[in-house]
């Protein structure tokens, strides 16, 4: 069965860095691009970046370009975000999920997500 | 940029009714539709993709309609288990805006 879990989130200053990791199983990970999306306290859900199954594309949400990196280590079946300069509108729970397809479709399977809080 | 505008914001409906949900495209987005159902603290979960697919293991009472820039998630009886949140989702182009989302409560 697919599992997604998300490590990494935690309280974070305005300004610095952190780095989600999200560890993939059931399911042959080098197939399937991958997602981030997101959710603030109390908001909808805000879709964040996506990886192609080789790394070979990568897009992000506006609000994030330039800030954020989306990566991918196939022999680890592991899915990162570097995020970069957070400010408190970062605040939020972050998903990891599975691409239906090669990275250009629907989040099939999502991870319990990991909460990242931005706070001075 | 495609915007996804979903209505209502908040349903109240009884168990038992049908309800039906509208998400509409700023531009025509096909079939490249999928919808979500969320409840308080979990996961968000794949109900349809490509607008009228449905997801493996998705009740039947749950169905999807629409192209182009219309499209609407019908659920033909309320059940206790169907309170929660629904989202639509784009994925015509490469940034899959969601919709605000629609509550759906029990009156």
């Amino acid at each position: 069965q697919v599992q997604l879990v998300e490590s990494g989130g935690g309280v974070v200053q305005p300004g610095r860095s952190l780095r989600l990791s999200c560890a993939a199983s059931g399911f042959t990970f080098s197939s399937y691009g991958m997602h981030w999306v997101r959710q603030a306290p109390d908001k909808g859900l805000e879709w964040v970046a996506v990886i192609s199954f080789d790394g070979s594309y990568t897009h992000y949400a506006d609000s994030v370009k330039g800030r954020f990196t989306i990566s991918r280590d196939n022999s680890k079946t592991t899915l990162y975000l570097q995020m970069n300069s957070l400010g408190t509108e970062d605040t939020a729970v972050y998903y990891c999920t599975k691409d239906r397809y090669a990275g250009n479709s629907f989040s099939h399977y999502w991870g319990p997500g990991t909460l990242v809080t931005v706070s001075s | 940029d495609i915007q996804m505008t979903q209505s209502p914001s908040t349903l109240s409906a009884s168990i038992g009714d049908r309800v039906t949900i509208t998400c509409r495209a700023s531009q025509s987005i096909s079939s490249w539709l999928a919808w979500y159902q969320q409840k308080p603290g979990k996961a968000p979960k794949l109900l349809i993709y490509k607008a009228s697919s449905l997801e493996s293991g998705v009740p039947s009472r749950f169905s999807g309609s629409g192209s182009g820039t219309e499209f609407t998630l019908t659920i033909s009886s309320l059940q206790p288990d169907d309170f929660a949140t629904y989202y639509c989702q784009q994925y015509s182009d490469y940034l899959y805006t969601f919709g605000q989302g629609t509550k759906l409560e029990i009156k």
